[in-house]
C-alpha cells in the first residue's frame, strides 16, 4: 500500500490564481481530512469527508472547496489564492473516527502564493 | 477560547536520556489525546493516545501521563535517541467531533 499519497509536493502561486491539490489513498478509509500547518504551528483542519459525497467544514474553510466523488479521492480547490493561503496542506485519512482509529498523514504539499 | 498549547517549544536532551514534553489543554469537555511525532519534511506520525477516563498509558518507549485535575498531558520518552528528534504535537478531540485540534509543537532535539 502507498497509504496517503499528495501531489504536488511544492508549488507557486500568483495572487488570484486558482488550483487543486490532490490527495489520495488507497487503504479503503472512510475518512478524509485536509489540514494546512503555518511555520512553527500545528496542524488546522480544513475540510474533512465521512465517506464518498460527504463533506463538512473544518476549523479553517474560508477560501478553500473540497469534493468527495470517490473513497480514494479528496482532492482540495482554491479559487482565488491569497498569500495567507501560504502554507504546508497535509491531507490524512482513517478507517473510522478519529477517536477510534489512527489518522494516517500523506507527505504534505508546500504551497506559496506570491 | 478553547485551545491545546505546549509549555517548550523546545527542548534539548542528551542520547540517552529521557524526555519529558508537556502539553495544556483547556477544554475540560475532550476525552481523546493524541501525541503526533513530525520529522522534517513529513507529515505527523501516530505515536500514542490515551482517553480522558485513563492517567497513563505505555508504549514502546513512551508513556502518555494525563492529568485531567489540572488539564495537563505529557510525552515521556525513554533513553531518547537521535532518530526521535523532531517536532512533538499534542492533539486532542472532543467526542462527537471527531475533529483533531493540535496544539503548537516542542522541538524535541537530541545531542549525540
Amino acid at each position: 500500500n502507498a497509504g496517503v499519497t499528495q501531489t504536488p509536493k511544492f508549488r507557486i502561486l500568483k495572487i488570484g490564481q486558482s488550483m487543486t491539490l490532490q490527495c489520495t489513498q488507497d487503504m479503503n478509509h472512510n475518512y478524509m481530512y485536509w489540514y494546512r500547518q503555518d511555520p512553527g504551528m500545528g496542524l488546522k483542519l480544513i475540510y474533512y469527508s465521512v465517506g464518498a459525497g460527504i463533506t463538512d467544514k473544518g476549523e479553517v474553510p474560508n477560501g478553500y472547496n473540497v469534493s468527495r466523488s470517490t473513497t480514494e479521492d479528496f482532492p482540495l480547490r482554491l479559487e482565488l489564492a491569497a498569500p495567507s493561503q501560504t502554507s504546508v496542506y497535509f491531507c490524512a485519512s482513517s478507517y473510522n473516527r478519529g477517536y477510534t482509529d489512527t489518522q494516517y498523514f500523506g507527505p504534505g504539499t508546500r504551497l506559496t502564493v506570491l | 477560547g478553547e485551545s491545546v498549547g505546549l509549555h517548550l517549544p523546545t527542548l534539548s536532551v542528551q542520547e540517552g536520556d529521557n524526555s519529558i514534553i508537556n502539553c495544556a489543554y483547556s477544554n475540560s469537555a475532550s476525552d481523546y489525546f493524541i501525541w503526533y511525532k513530525q520529522e522534517s519534511g513529513k507529515g505527523p506520525q501516530f505515536i500514542i493516545d490515551i482517553r480522558s477516563n485513563m492517567d497513563k498509558r505505555q508504549g514502546q518507549r513512551v508513556t502518555v501521563l494525563l492529568n485531567k485535575t489540572v488539564k495537563h498531558l505529557s510525552l515521556q520518552i525513554a533513553a531518547t535517541q537521535p532518530g526521535d528528534s523532531a517536532v512533538y504535537f499534542c492533539a486532542e478531540i472532543r467526542d462527537a467531533t471527531n475533529k483533531l485540534i493540535f496544539g503548537t509543537g516542542t522541538l524535541l532535539a537530541v545531542q549525540p
